[in-house]
């Protein structure tokens, strides 16, 4: 099994619908990240967390929100979808430890809004 | 304005050859730097970090180096492999927020 699990792993939906992309994690870490990734450009930071208190907004951060309902899971919602947020969404996760600064990505989320 | 860079163009290598791909940045002040592989359709996988005060680091078949003063690390596979096709992502973190900015990768193919 993955130690990064996204759900689901492909979704097409319209505009100004809800969505919900979830994580869950088996590494035990506490930091997790949203990132995407378009074509052309690197991933860009979303929403973070270090732990279940504690949620920090990224660089793109608008018109998302996320909830962190335990250690091991991180969900990114996008209340209203809009078709610019077309993107495949990763999901990361990374050890309190600094010592190497490593992310472990899930497979990715692609996400379709027509 | 902070900026990482990677060649957007693909760069085909002849199997058993080094390839190098670059990666520059500009107005950051780095702590560290990482290297990912990722393949069609999966997530990124880590490689290799590399900190500031370090100039070269290795691994198996890949070695790293990181030059501040040219602000660029460069990224080698010798005796490269049709395997190691894939795009390679650059990470650089900062040493303000440790937040990384990433590349958006160079695609690497190996030809038998």
């Amino acid at each position: 099994d993955a130690d990064v699990t996204q759900t689901p792993r492909n979704r097409i939906t319209k505009t100004g619908k809800r969505i919900m992309l979830e994580c869950s994690q088996t590494k035990g870490h506490d930091r997790m990240y949203w990132y995407r990734q378009d074509p052309g450009l690197g991933l860009r930071l979303i929403y973070y967390s270090f732990d279940v208190k504690d949620i920090n907004k990224g660089e793109i951060s608008d018109g998302y929100s996320v909830s962190r309902q335990a250690q091991a899971k991180f969900s990114l919602s996008l209340e209203s979808a809009i078709p610019n947020q077309t993107a495949l969404y990763f999901c990361a996760t990374e050890s309190e430890g600094r010592l190497t600064g490593e992310l472990f990505f899930g497979e990715g989320s692609r996400l379709t809004v027509l | 304005s902070q900026k990482i860079e990677q060649n957007s163009e693909a760069l085909n290598i002849q199997e058993g050859k080094t390839a190098t791909l670059t990666c520059n940045y500009t107005n950051y002040s780095p702590a560290y730097l990482q290297w990912y592989r990722q393949d069609p359709g999966r997530g990124p996988v880590f490689l290799l970090l590399i900190r500031e005060n370090e100039k070269e680091k290795r691994k198996e078949r890949l070695k790293v180096t990181f030059d501040t003063t040219l602000k660029q690390s460069l990224f080698h596979i010798t005796a490269s492999q049709p395997a190691d096709s894939a795009t390679y992502l650059c990470a650089l973190a900062s040493d303000s927020n440790y937040q990384l900015i990433w590349g958006a990768g160079t695609k690497l193919i190996i030809k038998p």
